[in-house]
């Protein structure tokens, strides 16, 4: 079964800096999508980044981009300038081609001024 | 658009009692899923539903049904609510265009305190 693994409960940044955040995965299979959600105290659910695992390339967005490690299984989330309003809890998410994703336990953020 | 909506945001039910929820999409989704998140647990599946009329069990279902009756709406039931179903629920769809990149589209959730 595949399992996702975010190992980091808790970070803290100081604003302007840069922080990575941390997710591996397990699979068997060799075409899957990754994603990461950010969750302000909202709750709102926002898709921050994702990536395809045949695209070898990192995705970017902006301040955001991952570093994606197929063999290792591992897709961690780059934030750079960190602002005050990326304080949230953030998910990494992974899906093959079954309709139902899995969701990592979360790392909540905390950006300090 | 309003995107994924959920009805009601808060309840508080009483061990026993039942109560339905209600999420609702107006960006014709083919699929559709119910959510718990627990504080360290992240957010656990506990049924989705592929098309109108199917559903399926996801990673923790009991205690829960479901149903689809129609595409835009996906109702999530509790027959005999217990205090392990304290959570704040999360209802997501998404289409099925490979060019979407199966982003999950969420509702802003529901939170529910069994006493």
């Amino acid at each position: 079964a595949q399992t996702v693994t975010q190992s980091q409960p808790e970070m803290s940044v100081q604003e302007a800096e840069t922080v990575t955040l941390s997710c591996t995965y397990d699979t068997s299979e060799s075409d899957y999508y990754l994603f990461w959600y950010k969750q302000p105290p909202s709750r709102q659910m926002i898709l921050v980044i994702r990536q395809e695992a045949y695209k070898q390339q990192n995705a970017t967005e902006n301040r955001f981009s991952v570093n994606f490690q197929k063999a290792a299984k591992s897709f961690s989330l780059k934030i750079s300038d960190s602002q005050l309003g990326d304080a949230a809890m953030y998910f990494c998410a992974y899906r093959n081609t079954l309709p139902d994703y899995i969701f990592g336990t979360g790392t909540r953020l905390k950006v300090l001024a | 658009n309003a995107g994924v909506t959920q009805t009601p945001k808060f309840r508080v039910l009483k061990t026993g009692q039942s109560m339905t929820l209600l999420c609702a999409q107006d960006m014709n989704h083919e699929y559709m899923y119910w959510y718990r998140q627990d504080p360290g647990m992240g957010l656990r599946l506990i049924h989705y539903s592929v098309g109108e009329g199917t559903t399926a069990k996801g990673e923790v279902p009991d205690g829960y049904n479901v149903s689809r009756l129609k595409k835009q709406n996906f109702l999530l039931g509790l027959e005999s609510a217990a205090p392990s179903q304290t959570s704040v629920y999360f209802c997501a769809s998404r289409p099925t265009s490979v060019s979407s990149y199966n982003e999950q589209f969420f509702g802003p959730g529901t939170r529910l305190t069994v006493l």
